[in-house]
Formats: structure tokens, sequence, C-alpha cells
């Protein structure tokens, strides 16, 4: 059964790090791409970029370039979402999606992450 | 604004049919493969309709996907309450900024 399972909720004050995780199972990690995606509370999803987990080839959406890493260790099936310096307007849910010819045929249960002084 | 435009909000009664449609432009639905989801109250999305108009293992047929020219739609027959629901519309945009897009999501409401 292929499984998408993803780090628990965290609350970070704005200013500090944060990684999230996404570690796959039930199929061969390194033969899809894994994306996250972002969903602000009450809003759409919207698509953060995506991580190639065989080499950790990376593309990333203009909106997000910049502001978060998407990494992956391979060796454990695992693929990361990152922020160097957390804001407010990080306050979402974020989903990994494993990517099949351009659609997401799985989905993670999803992380909490809530920014607040 | 998203990419792709859906309408906010659909409703119908229990049984019947309901449409959603999602418009695009050529850079996305024009010269790619569509895709919906559904998201229930407080769960992740999940994958109903790949490539246009295929289902995956364990859809079920009152699930239908469309597509023409720029436009997509999604079709729901013999509507239960069980499926209310947010409904999204997705696929690739290769414009100079190629990345995955997503219609702004339409409330399904069961009346």
């Amino acid at each position: 059964e292929v499984q998408l399972v993803q780090s628990g909720a965290e609350v970070k004050k704005p200013g500090e790090s944060l990684r999230i995780s996404c570690k796959g199972s039930g199929y061969s990690f390194t033969s899809y791409w894994i994306s996250w995606v972002r969903q602000m509370p009450g809003k759409g999803l919207e698509w953060m970029g995506r991580i190639d987990p065989s080499d950790s080839y990376t593309n990333y959406s203009p909106s997000f370039q910049g502001h978060v890493t998407i990494s992956a260790d391979k060796s454990i099936s695992t693929a990361y979402l990152q922020w160097s310096s957390l804001k407010a307007s990080d306050t979402a849910m974020y989903y990994c999606a494993r990517n099949t010819r351009g659609h997401f045929d799985y989905w993670g249960q999803g992380t909490l992450v809530t920014v607040s002084s | 604004q998203s990419v792709l435009t859906q309408p906010p909000s659909v409703s119908a009664a229990p049984g019947q049919k309901v449409t959603i449609s999602c418009s695009g432009s050529s850079s996305n639905i024009g010269n790619n493969y569509v895709s919906w989801y559904q998201q229930l109250p407080g769960t992740a999305p999940k994958l109903l309709i790949y490539e246009n108009n295929k289902r995956p293992s364990g859809i079920p047929d009152r699930f239908s996907g469309s597509k023409s020219g720029t436009s997509a739609t999604l079709g729901i027959t013999g509507l239960q309450t069980g499926d209310e629901a947010d409904y999204y519309c997705g696929t690739w945009d290769s414009s100079l900024s190629a990345r995955q897009v997503f219609g702004g999501g339409t409330k399904l409401t069961v009346l």
C-alpha cells in the first residue's frame, strides 16, 4: 500500500527555522517526484515545488522560490520542506503529494504549521 | 487569484447531477492533461480524475471528467450527502514559469 506519512503539527515563532518531513512507503521512492502543496486557512491549494528523489533535482513555483527549500534523503525515503526564517504568513497546512504523469495520485495527511509570537 | 477559474460554489439535491467547470488557457488546460481532486472537510485532497477523464481504482463511475479546448468539466451524478466537499481542478502550466496550477476550488453543497 502506497503511503505518504508526514511529520506532526508545529508551533513556531516568527524568525525561527523549521523542517517538516514526508516519508514514502509501499513503492519505489526514487521513481516518482514529490511535490509540496500549501493550503492557507480557508483557502485553496497552491503548488510550492517538487523534487526528484533520485537525484534531488528541484522545481519551484516562482511564488515560493527563495522562501523555502525542498530536499530529500532517498536512503530513508523521505522528502523535506524547510524554512530558514518563518513569518506569520507561513501559517498553513502543508501537504506532500506523489507526482504521476502530471497529477497527484497519493497525498500525505498534512502538517499544520502555526507561526505566532 | 488562481490561474484556473472555477465557480466558488454549486449546489444540488440528493440524487441529482451537478457539473463543475474549470477554465484556463492555451498554456495550461489547452495543452496539458487536467486532474480533479476532492477535499472532504478536514482531510487531505484525494485524486478523483486524471488525464482529463480517467478514474483511479475505487472512484465510482458517478464521477466523470471531460475537456474541450481550454476548459474542463467535472460531472457528478446521483449526488449523495457524502459528496459535500471542495473540488479542485489542476494541470501543468507550460508558460515561462512552468509550474503546477490549481483552480480556486468549488464548494459543493448537497441540499
